[in-house]
C-alpha cells in the first residue's frame, strides 16, 4: 500500500500524558498537512511542512502541541499535557509540490480520559 | 475566517435514486475539491476542480465549479450502498501561498436498499 500510513490508529490516555503519533507520506510528496477533525465537523488545519520545513501553523496549535519532519520524509505529531479537549481524530495528508490536491491517512484518534 | 456551508446536512435515500449537494462560500475559491468519509477512517479525494463553469466526473460521481467561484456542486446518480458516508467540499484558505484546506461540515448521505 503506498497511501499515507498513521501510527496509531488509536490512542487512549490519561489526561496530562504525553502522547506522540506518526504520519509517513506518499514517498513522492514534498508536502506534508496535520488537520484534526471532531465529531461533526470537517477537518481543521493545525500545520504544514514543505519538506523539513514548518511553513504554516493555526492559531489552534497550542504551545503544547509541536510537530516535526526531521529529514522531510515522516513528521511527528506531539501533545504535551493532554487535556479532555484534545480527545479528537488527528488526521494526516500529504500532497505534491503543485496543487491543492491532499491525500489523507485513515487517522489516529484520540481518547482522553 | 473563511466558511463552507454544505447542505443539505444529512440526506436519506432509496437506493438508485440521484443525489445532489451543494456548498456555497461567502468568499471567492480558485479550487474546489470534494471528499468522502467512511466512520472512523481518513478522507477520501473523489474530485478535484480548478476552474469557473467546470464540471468532472468520476464514474457516477459529477461535481460543478460554480460561475460565481462561490460555489460548488456534487451529484451523484443511481446511488448505490457503499455510497454511504459523509462528503466534505474543502478549499484552499485565501492567505497568499497558503496551502491549507478550509472544509465545510459535511453531507451525510444514508442509502435505503
Amino acid at each position: 500500500d503506498t497511501g499515507v500510513s498513521q501510527d496509531p490508529r488509536h490512542k487512549i490516555t490519561k489526561r496530562g500524558q504525553n502522547v506522540t503519533f506518526r504520519c509517513d507520506p506518499i514517498s513522492e510528496h514534498n508536502r506534508l498537512y496535520w488537520y484534526r477533525q471532531t465529531l461533526g465537523q470537517g477537518p481543521e488545519f493545525l500545520t504544514y511542512f514543505q519538506n523539513e520545513a514548518q511553513l504554516e501553523k493555526s492559531r489552534l496549535l497550542s504551545d503544547r502541541f509541536s510537530a516535526e519532519r526531521p529529514k522531510g520524509s515522516f513528521s511527528t505529531l506531539e501533545i504535551q499535557r493532554t487535556e479532555q479537549g484534545d480527545s479528537a481524530m488527528y488526521l494526516c495528508a500529504s500532497s505534491f509540490n503543485e496543487g491543492y490536491e491532499q491525500y489523507f491517512g485513515p487517522g489516529t484518534r484520540l481518547t482522553v480520559t | 475566517g473563511q466558511q463552507l456551508n454544505q447542505s443539505p446536512q444529512s440526506m436519506f435515500i432509496q437506493e438508485g435514486e440521484d443525489v445532489s449537494m451543494n456548498c456555497t462560500s461567502s468568499s471567492i475559491f480558485n479550487t474546489w475539491l470534494w471528499y468522502k468519509q467512511d466512520p472512523g477512517e481518513g478522507p477520501v479525494l473523489l474530485i478535484a476542480l480548478y476552474k469557473a463553469g467546470e464540471l468532472t466526473s468520476n464514474g457516477r460521481l459529477t461535481a460543478q465549479f460554480g460561475i460565481t467561484r462561490k460555489d460548488s456542486f456534487l451529484n451523484i446518480s443511481a446511488s448505490i450502498p457503499s455510497d454511504v458516508g459523509i462528503y466534505f467540499c474543502a478549499g484552499p484558505y485565501s492567505g497568499a501561498g497558503s496551502y491549507q484546506l478550509t472544509f465545510g461540515k459535511g453531507t451525510k448521505l444514508s442509502v435505503i436498499p
